[in-house]
């Protein structure tokens, strides 16, 4: 069964553009995450979502941040305006549910590089 | 503030000796434990997870839970160069107990030396 599967996995973008980022959770996963990893934070949650449905996103750095889950097997990230202090890589990860033992595991895809000029 | 506490290392040992990584955690709701191993570069891959006081093994992983001491562990047996890499632990809250939210420590980075 293919893993969840992110794009680009890498993007340069200059001050200013808008930048969309890509994920296609595990085939039956019901939850979705978006985080992001930096040397100096570590790795963030930023949102996730429920069957499609945005449950927490407390960790979106600001409104320029906006994420989407149209349908079970796709979600956008999108940072408009980007600014260089955007620049992370940005993972995406799915897990069965949030009930108890092995459903609670998430699962990572290969992240999304994102550089900022 | 929920904190996942880990020493950054880096941590060396030789190559086939034990390779022993810590973790704490502030938060006593956290009721299940993740160990990822992420090579430089690469996603973090889950490796282990934890529910239950006491160990549990797999090949040469085991990872020790006590949540009375809030304190993890992974053991590497026969620890070899491919286990060169940052580990990371995370902690989820018990359901419904809030938001369904890892909070991972920042990793320690392990080296093993040939």
């Amino acid at each position: 069964d293919a893993g969840v599967i992110q794009s680009p996995r890498h993007e340069v973008t200059e001050m200013g553009q808008e930048v969309t980022l890509r994920c296609k959770p595990i085939s039956g996963h019901d939850y979705l995450f978006w985080y992001r990893q930096t040397m100096m934070r570590g790795l963030e949650l930023l949102i996730y979502f429920n069957n499609n449905v945005p449950i927490d996103d407390s960790g979106m750095p600001e409104d320029r941040f906006s994420a989407k889950m149209p349908n079970a097997s796709f979600s956008t990230l999108k940072i408009q305006p980007s600014e260089p202090r955007d620049s992370a890589v940005y993972f995406c990860a799915s897990s069965l549910g949030y009930d108890g033992g092995n459903r609670n595991e998430q699962y990572f895809g290969p992240g999304t590089r994102l550089t900022v000029t | 503030q929920k904190e996942v506490e880990q020493n950054s290392g880096p941590l060396s040992v030789p190559e086939g000796a034990i390779a022993s990584l810590n973790c704490t955690y502030s938060d006593r709701v956290s009721q299940s434990f993740f160990w990822y191993r992420q090579y430089s570069g690469k996603s973090p891959e889950l490796i282990m997870s934890i529910y239950s006081n006491g160990d549990k093994e797999d090949g040469r992983f085991t990872a020790q839970l006590n949540k009375a001491s809030q304190y993890v562990s992974l053991l590497i047996r026969d620890s070899q160069p491919s286990d060169s890499a940052t580990y990371l632990c995370a902690a989820l809250p018990v359901t419904g107990a809030g938001s369904y939210q890892l909070t991972f420590g920042k990793g320690t980075k392990l080296s093993v030396i040939p």
